[in-house]
């Protein structure tokens, strides 16, 4: 049971460039969530998921796609890459009801 | 929309002394409370969740938090800290199935330096 798994754990990128985080979990869980955690801000909600085929953006969705066309698979993606999305990206998950959300290890991002 | 405050960027203890960490939570009804911890580099770990019932709710490595609802707080405690504890320390609230509907909202953190 590898519960939530990130790829890639790290990844350069120039400016301008695209990239896709994936995030997939084998929990069968609805819900799924991409944060992003910068120095002194604690995690921000980018964007969320309560089932295949709906997605809904977060606090800080400007930048990001999202799409969710499996139960299992979760990708983010930077279309044009800019230096402020430097973050490291959490992605989190959860079944319905009152369950707390499992978090990957996260990907460290670095936009040059 | 709701919003978490903790107070404290930094909080210095020394090992086997008591701590307690602050946390406000803004949020129009019975919130989904919980405390993460982070070590350096590494992922969330889940410490604690209020969900509903018991306000004093016991966690891992000893942590335990009291939900009070007449002062929006949600502290965590621990009667004697190890070198251990020494990490990064984020409360967050949800407001829909334990938060994973809508997403959580986390603090900014504080961080626990531990003195030998």
């Amino acid at each position: 049971n590898a519960g939530v798994t990130q790829t890639p754990k790290f990844q350069v990128l120039k400016t301008g460039q695209s990239m896709t985080l994936q995030c997939a979990q084998d929990m069968n869980h609805e819900y799924m969530s991409w944060y992003r955690q910068d120095p002194g801000m604690g995690l921000r909600l980018i964007h969320y998921s309560v089932g295949a085929g709906i997605t809904d953006q977060g606090e800080v969705p400007n930048g990001y796609n999202v799409s969710r066309s499996t139960t299992e698979d979760f990708p983010l993606r930077l279309l044009s890459a800019a230096p402020s999305q430097t973050s490291v990206y959490f992605c989190a998950s959860s079944g319905q009801g009152d369950q707390p959300q499992h978090f990957g290890d996260g990907t460290r991002l670095s936009i040059l | 929309a709701q919003s978490v405050t903790q107070p404290d960027i930094h909080i210095t203890v020394s090992e086997g002394a008591s701590l307690e960490l602050r946390c406000n939570y803004s949020y129009g009804a019975t919130p989904y409370l919980f405390w993460y911890v982070q070590s350096p580099g590494q992922g969330l770990q889940l410490l604690l969740k209020y969900f509903s019932g018991d306000t004093l709710v016991q966690g891992i490595k000893g942590f335990e938090a009291e939900f009070k609802r007449s002062q929006s707080s949600f502290n965590l405690r621990k009667p004697s800290v190890h070198w251990s504890d020494a990490a990064e320390y984020f409360c967050a609230v949800g407001a829909r199935s334990g938060g994973g509907a809508d997403g959580l909202t986390f603090g900014k953190g504080t961080h626990l330096i531990i003195q030998p």
